[in-house]
């Protein structure tokens, strides 16, 4: 069975429409992560859940909305796609917050903007 | 700049070798982690450290907090062992949770 899962694995939009991406992990970890890896490879946090609550908020576009509906779930709204989202979108999730935690990686999600 | 630099960015080796990859960070930390990412594109994470030295089969890894340096080796290289090594730092305090990641290294194993 796959730790974290996340769907879709590949995603190609139009600009300016809305998508979600979802992101189930069955480890029963309390804690759930959006990265964004661009073009170069390049890994930055977007947000941070624990226990269904928002605990990081990087400097990203109010376009972008998590939700959490339980602890095992956080998907990843985008409204009105630009150019600059095409991306791969990882989700993760550790034990629980704090140090000493490892991270466990979905397969990520490439989203193409067209 | 960047809080955490790898170096080299791509290293080629021929089956066999020892490898070696560096990691250098400029904030305060209060854990270190090194990751894999294999060519389709998943990532698994190798080890966390917060003090000397980890060994998972052919990987080590060593941290130096005081030089804010770490280094992943990998003994006897192996093909399957192609894939991007990355380094990430785990903020302490306000920042702690945050992993702050570097850019990767491409390592190419050569049979």
């Amino acid at each position: 069975d796959t730790a974290v899962s996340q769907t879709p694995k590949y995603l190609v939009t139009q600009m300016g429409n809305d998508k979600s991406i979802k992101c189930e992990q069955n480890l029963g970890h309390d804690t759930m992560y959006w990265y964004k890896q661009d073009s170069k490879k390049f890994l930055k946090i977007m947000f941070s859940y624990n226990n269904k609550e928002l605990i990081i908020n990087e400097t990203v576009p109010n376009r972008f909305s998590p939700k959490s509906p339980d602890k095992a779930h956080l998907n990843l709204h985008i409204n009105s796609l630009e150019l600059g989202d095409s991306a791969v979108y990882f989700c993760a999730s550790s034990q629980r917050w704090g140090t000493d935690q490892p991270q466990h990686f979905g397969d990520g999600t490439r989203l193409s903007i067209l | 700049k960047n809080e955490v630099e790898q170096s080299p960015q791509n290293l080629t080796a021929q089956e066999g070798e020892f490898i070696t990859i560096n990691c250098s960070y400029s904030v305060g930390i209060s854990a270190l982690h090194w990751l894999q990412q294999h060519p389709g594109g998943g990532i698994v994470s190798l080890f966390m450290l917060s003090s000397g030295k980890k060994k998972h089969g052919r990987l080590i890894a060593t941290i130096n907090i005081q030089e804010k340096h770490s280094s992943l080796h990998i003994t006897a290289s192996h093909p399957r062992d192609s894939a991007v090594y990355i380094c990430a730092v785990e903020g302490r305090g306000s920042t702690l949770g945050r992993l702050y990641f570097g850019r990767g290294t491409q390592l190419t194993v050569w049979p």
